[in-house]
Parts: C-alpha cells; structure tokens; sequence
C-alpha cells in the first residue's frame, strides 16, 4: 500500500512569490492534515479535511493561505505571496476516520521543505 | 491549549542500552501518538496508546500511559545506532477536534 506522498521534496523561492505543494493520502483515507514546523519549533497543525470538506481550519495562519481538495482526493496548500516567515517543512497526513468515536492513527507524508529567500 | 513536551530534550546513549523518553500533556486526550523522524525525513508513526490503555508493546517499544499524571514515556530496549533520530509524541483533543498537538521532541543518539 503506498504512503502519503508529497511532492515537491524541497522548493526554493523568492518572497512575493506563489508556491503549491501537494499531499496525495492514502487511498481511502477520508481524513487529511497539513501540519507544519518551521526552525526551531514545534510542529503545528494547519488544517484538517473530511473528504472534499474543511474540518478544521482553524490552524491556518493568514490568508495567504490556501487548502483545496477538490473531489476530496488529493489536496494542494498555495501560499501567496510567500514571506521569510513561511520557510519551513510542509507535512502532510492521512487518516482512515474515526473509530467508535476515536480519531484514527495520522500517517504523514515526507514532508515539503520550503525556502522563502 | 494543551501541550505535548518531550523529556529529555536531547539523550545520547551507547548501542545497547536502553533509551526512555518522557512526555507530558495539559489536557484530556484520546490518544497519543509516538512519532519518530529520521534526519531530514517525514514522520513515521510507532505507536498509538488510546486513553482507557496503560500499557503497549511493539517489538523493541514500550509505551506507558497515566492520564492521572498526564504522561506518557516511550522505552526503546536494546537501542541500535539506526534508532537515532528526533522523537515526538503528539496528543489529540477529546474535546472533538482531531488535530494532534505535538511537542518539540527528544533527540536521541544512540553511539555504535
């Protein structure tokens, strides 16, 4: 069974500009996450998808953020414009749902490492 | 909001030997979640302990669970230099929301 993957591993970029980052889940998974950890500290939660639906976005820092996940399969997250701030790496994870009323394991993807310059 | 915190910070150990981390949290949870993360690499989950749990295996893990302290403690036994790497646990919310709330984790060395 294939894992969360991302994808790009590692973007650089200058600050101003646009960068998309993709997560696909796990085939299946209904649930998916966008954490982040930028230097030094400790990994946050960003938002949290159901499907096609935003469950929980309340992680998000700005508006030049943005989560879609259209058809509720793979999800992008833009960032526009980007600043020096938003270096960092990009996890994404997936989860099967809830379990008898409790959250299920969250599988993460590698991660996305981005560079504002 | 709750926390998860990790202790020790940094723990550097001889092949061998064993290696426990420590890690407490501020709130109710559902469960909480030991997470490893090799150098430059994505987080691989280890373990799940859900709150009515105190105790579970996973071939060389043990993670230990007291919602009375509000702590969990991650052992790995007979630690290999490959262990290395940052370890995180990360705890839900039972409040509803499925976000985990990670701590900042335990570098652990394990010299050969």
């Amino acid at each position: 069974e294939a894992g969360v993957t991302q994808f790009p591993s590692h973007s650089v970029i200058e600050k101003g500009q646009t960068v998309t980052l993709r997560c696909d889940p796990i085939s299946g998974h209904d649930n998916l996450y966008w954490y982040r950890r930028v230097m030094g500290k400790e990994i946050k939660f960003l938002l949290h998808f159901v499907k096609e639906s935003k469950q929980d976005e309340s992680g998000m820092p700005n508006n030049r953020f943005l989560a879609e996940r259209t058809g509720g399969t793979y999800s992008t997250l833009k960032v526009q414009p980007a600043e020096l701030e938003d270096s960092g790496v990009y996890f994404c994870a997936s989860s099967q749902g809830i379990l008898a009323g409790v959250a299920d394991t969250q599988y993460f993807g590698p991660g996305t490492r981005l560079t504002v310059l | 909001s709750q926390q998860g915190e990790e202790d020790p910070q940094a723990l550097s150990i001889q092949e061998g030997e064993n290696a426990t981390m420590n890690c407490s949290y501020k709130t109710s949870i559902n469960n909480l979640q030991w997470y490893r993360q090799n150098s430059g690499r994505g987080l691989v989950h280890l373990i799940l302990i859900r709150s009515n749990e105190r105790e579970k295996h996973s071939g060389r893990l043990r993670v230990t669970l007291d919602t009375s302290k509000k702590s969990s403690s991650l052992l790995i036994t007979a630690s290999r230099a490959a262990d290395t790497a940052s370890y995180f646990c990360a705890t839900d919310d039972r409040g509803g929301s499925e976000k985990l709330v990670f701590g900042k984790g335990t570098k652990l060395t394990v010299n050969p």
